[in-house]
């Protein structure tokens, strides 16, 4: 199976919104409701900040929100801050009942 | 306070035999599912592999299979990533995580264990 496409960065200014597309195939994201999105920090283990698509865990800042459409899903930040800058993976569920990454977005906070 | 505490770091020779371990505390260690991923130096997250403790129930990404072997021990809330013969390419951190179905997502990640082989 092959990684979920991901663009590579993303930047924007503090406050701004951004959004980092996740594009697979019906046999993974198109064909399940479970998308997963983990926010990484240099040398930090892998955190998760949404769930089934868009589910939020406890904890979370609102300014994190999930959706899908078709094979691609989506992670938009909203209100952007210095503390978001990071790498950003997504991970779906497959047919093969295993789980695929994403090949991983860096948010830079200009 | 749930917690997932993996071994610590590690350097061994190509051809060498690895076990790194993954114990969990703070929750009912069988009713929940262990993934391992690898992240290469400077590179992504790759999921490996998952095992459910309750019943040793394993799955591997075809990547994986037959390159790495999982499993747990219950009695001692455990789980296990090991190779038999490792090659330099096996060089990464190896993080472990649990997960409450198989579908994710991953909530509770160990801190990582870097695996440096080299001759």
């Amino acid at each position: 199976q092959s990684a979920l496409t991901q663009p590579a960065s993303v930047s924007g200014s503090p406050g701004q919104s951004i959004t980092i597309s996740c594009t697979g195939t019906s046999s993974d994201v198109g064909g399940y409701n479970f998308v997963s999105w983990y926010q990484q920090h240099p040398g930090k283990a892998p955190k998760v900040m949404i769930y089934d698509v868009s589910n939020r865990p406890s904890g979370v800042s609102n300014r994190f929100s999930g959706s899908k459409s078709g094979n691609t899903a989506s992670l938009t930040i909203s209100g952007l801050q210095a503390e978001d800058e990071a790498d950003y993976y997504c991970a779906s569920y497959t047919r093969s009942i295993t789980l695929v990454f994403g090949g991983g977005t860096k948010v830079t906070v200009l | 306070e749930v917690q997932v505490v993996q071994s610590g770091a590690e350097v061994k020779k190509p051809g060498e035999s690895l076990k790194i371990s993954c114990k969990g505390s703070g929750y009912s260690f069988t009713n929940y599912w262990i993934a391992w991923v690898r992240q290469m130096p400077g590179k992504g997250l790759e999921w490996m592999g998952i095992i459910y403790p309750g019943d040793s129930d394993t799955r591997y990404s075809p990547s994986f299979q037959g390159q790495v072997t999982i499993s747990a021990d219950k009695s001692i809330s455990t789980a296990y990533l090991q190779w038999s013969s490792l090659k330099a390419s096996d060089t990464a951190m190896y993080y472990c995580a649990r997960q409450g179905l198989v579908r994710g997502p991953a909530d509770y990640w160990g801190q990582g264990t870097l695996v440096t082989v080299s001759s």
